[in-house]
């Protein structure tokens, strides 16, 4: 089914691990998302890529790189991990940055640090 | 600063019950307004989006939505819940003027009784 690819879908880690968390799109969506899902927290946004070459931060970037590999893949990278990071993970992508028709989730990589 | 309240956090209803859930914004010009639906352990999904035009938009799974720019508000109905649309809710608005992200509340954790 086309959509948006998130890889692995449960990890573990020990405080000071690093990790990639991989997201895929087939959409030919141009604009990709990473946001943390904290309970009573909605969702907020680490860092977007607005088109393939470019990335920004968002609300919570500290602890995270990105890398926007081609138009289909976005990584995020946690370099040492620390429980505070200790959050569901979504990958999101759409055609636009201020795209009328919504983005289009993953369904989400669930990471503990411990 | 841009912001969305959803002053309801938890909302229990009767199998058959009407629902309508609360979604207030603060933004100078009209925004793009979406409702997302998240089930137990699962990723997001579109309900239904208004950027312009008709203020009472029909979506998915007999949700409708009516925006009402003299109260800054874009409240979700359905007139006979199932089962089924137990979730949480979100209704993050994608400002139309330089913002490239869409803003999460806190969300609205929807429980259905049988």
């Amino acid at each position: 089914n086309a959509g948006v690819t998130q890889t692995p879908k449960f990890q573990v880690l020990k405080t000071g691990q690093s990790m990639t968390l991989q997201c895929a799109q087939d959409m030919n969506h141009n604009s990709m998302y990473w946001y943390r899902q904290d309970p009573g927290m909605g969702l907020r946004l680490i860092y977007y890529s607005a088109s393939e070459g470019t990335t920004d931060k968002g609300e919570v970037p500290n602890g995270y790189n990105v890398s926007r590999l081609n138009k289909r893949e976005f990584s995020l990278r946690l370099e040492s991990a620390a429980p505070s990071q200790t959050s569901v993970y979504f990958c999101a992508s759409s055609v636009l940055p201020r795209d009328i028709h919504g983005y289009t989730f993953g369904s989400g990589t669930r990471l503990t640090v411990v | 600063a841009q912001s969305v309240t959803q002053p309801d956090i938890h909302i229990t209803v009767s199998e058959g019950a009407s629902l309508e859930l609360r979604c207030n914004y603060s933004y100078g010009a009209t925004p793009y307004l979406f409702w997302y639906v998240q089930s137990p352990g699962q990723g997001l999904q579109l309900l239904l989006k208004y950027f312009s035009g008709d203020t009472l938009v029909q979506g998915i799974k007999g949700f409708e939505a009516e925006f009402k720019r003299s109260q800054s508000s874009f409240n979700l109905r359905k007139p006979s819940v199932h089962w089924s649309d137990a979730a949480e809710y979100f209704c993050p608005p994608l400002s139309g003027a330089g913002s490239y992200q869409l803003t999460f509340g806190k969300g609205t954790k929807l429980s259905v009784i049988p």
